[in-house]
């Protein structure tokens, strides 16, 4: 079965710093993995989304994450936070078996605390 | 830029009751999903829906949930004899035959009193 991990159910970090949101993922075939972003009172919003390509995959709002499989993560990062980056995130995964269409396990999110 | 829909936005109901929630997803996608978020907690899959038929379902989806696609674009979620537990926030969701990404409705909030 497929799971993701999401390592701190809450980040904050001071405007200008680094974001780094943990994903670990645990799947026995090559997963496709997801960040979406979920703004207060809003749906989810994909951010990136990595499905056998590059590792490093780069997404809206100046996002991006790697794939690394040898630690099975995805972590998210964006150099610099801004204060419209408050807001929550949740890392999925989706099964690939046998080319279906099978549905996303999402992590528990990371809130995401932007300080001034 | 095409989205998914999702009406009501909110919809207050007694316990006991039933409820539909719409959804209008992509008009070219092919795959239509339910899923839910219980205030505070993570998205949690409901079901799946591809060729007019469930292709998977959770075990939260029990035999008083029920999802159709009535008219070729509409996908409606219903719950019957509705519980406290099933105040939530609603989210439809549709994907394309290749991409292997979901897009998301804004959500329907169901609060069972």
């Amino acid at each position: 079965a497929q799971s993701v991990t999401q390592l701190g159910s809450h980040v904050s970090v001071s405007e200008g710093a680094l974001v780094l949101l943990r994903c670990n993922y645990s799947s026995s075939v090559p997963p496709y993995l997801f960040w979406y972003v979920q703004y207060p009172n809003q749906g989810l919003q994909l951010l990136l989304k990595y499905t056998s390509a590059a590792t490093l995959v780069k997404g809206i709002n100046g996002f991006e994450a790697e794939f690394k499989k040898s630690e099975t993560s995805f972590h998210l990062t964006k150099p610099s936070a801004h204060m419209s980056d408050a807001a929550e995130y949740f890392c999925a995964v989706r099964n690939t078996y046998g080319g279906s269409q099978g549905n996303l396990i999402f992590g528990k999110g990371t809130k995401l605390s932007v300080k001034p | 830029e095409p989205e998914v829909t999702q009406t009501p936005s909110h919809q207050v109901t007694q316990m006991g009751q039933e409820v539909i929630l719409r959804c209008v997803p992509i008009s070219n996608h092919l795959y239509f999903y339910w899923y839910r978020q219980i205030l505070g907690q993570k998205v949690e899959f409901l079901v799946s829906f591809y060729n007019n038929e469930i292709s998977e379902k959770s075990e939260i989806f029990d035999d008083r949930f029920s999802v159709e696609r009535p008219d070729g674009s509409n996908f409606t979620l219903k719950i019957r004899s509705t519980k406290l537990e099933d105040s939530a926030m609603y989210f439809c969701a549709s994907s394309g035959p290749s991409t292997g990404e979901l897009f998301f409705g804004e959500g329907s909030r169901l609060t069972v009193l």
